[in-house]
């Protein structure tokens, strides 16, 4: 098994351009995870998805941030417009809850720097 | 509503000490805990996990938990520590299913191993 991909696993930018950020879960979860990392905020939830659906944007910073799940294997994290405050590492993770609790598997992270 | 309180935020042992980093819960339905570390530049790793069958659960690298009811802790331990162990921990706590499937997260210790 692959575990989570995400992609890129560096991003630069500047301010104003459009971020997006990927995300394959592991084949036959149903649930998916973004989270972001800062050194001020830890680890914050930002929006999970059961079964391609979005059941919690509460943590989604603003309208700039937006995120899709098209199909059980691939979603995205979209950024527009990009603003420095916005650098930190965004983890995607998955897990499936078949077995009897929520066991989540963390990807690599994308280290995103908007300059 | 769930909850976890990490307390402290770096924890410093010597080579071969033990090693005790605190978690305490809460939670309004019977939980799952997990223990996850991350090493510098790195995803999450899960640790170990408590889903209500064992108390006492072993993890990978040698660590420990012990989920205790009465205290609503989940403190976890590891009898030796090596410098290969040097690393952030998160606890965190989830439910199952709906609003309490989303997994909870502390605000990480940070653990230094002095050779």
């Amino acid at each position: 098994d692959a575990g989570v991909i995400q992609s890129p696993r560096h991003e630069v930018t500047e301010m104003g351009q459009e971020v997006t950020l990927r995300c394959k879960p592991i084949s036959g979860h149903d649930y998916l995870f973004w989270y972001r990392q800062t050194m001020m905020r830890g680890l914050e939830l930002l929006i999970y998805f059961n079964n391609n659906v979005p059941i919690d944007d509460s943590g989604m910073p603003e309208d700039r941030f937006s995120a899709k799940m098209p199909n059980a294997s691939f979603s995205t994290l979209k950024i527009q417009p990009s603003e420095p405050r916005d650098s930190a590492v965004y983890f995607c993770a998955s897990s499936w809850t078949g077995g009897g609790y929520n066991e989540q598997f963390f990807g690599p992270g994308t280290r995103l720097t908007v300059l | 509503a769930q909850s976890v309180t990490q307390l402290g935020s770096h924890v410093s042992v010597s080579e071969g000490a033990l090693v005790l980093l605190r978690c305490n819960y809460s939670s309004s339905v019977p939980p799952y805990l997990f223990w996850y570390v991350q090493y510098p530049n790195q995803g999450l790793q899960l640790l170990l996990k408590y889903t209500s069958a064992a108390t006492l659960v072993k993890g990978i690298n040698g660590f420990e938990a012990e989920f205790k009811k009465s205290e609503t802790s989940f403190h976890l331990t590891k009898p030796s520590a090596h410098m290969s162990d040097a690393a952030e921990y998160f606890c965190a706590v989830s439910g199952l299913t709906g609003a309490n499937s989303k997994l909870t997260f502390g605000k990480g210790i940070t653990l230094s191993v002095r050779p």
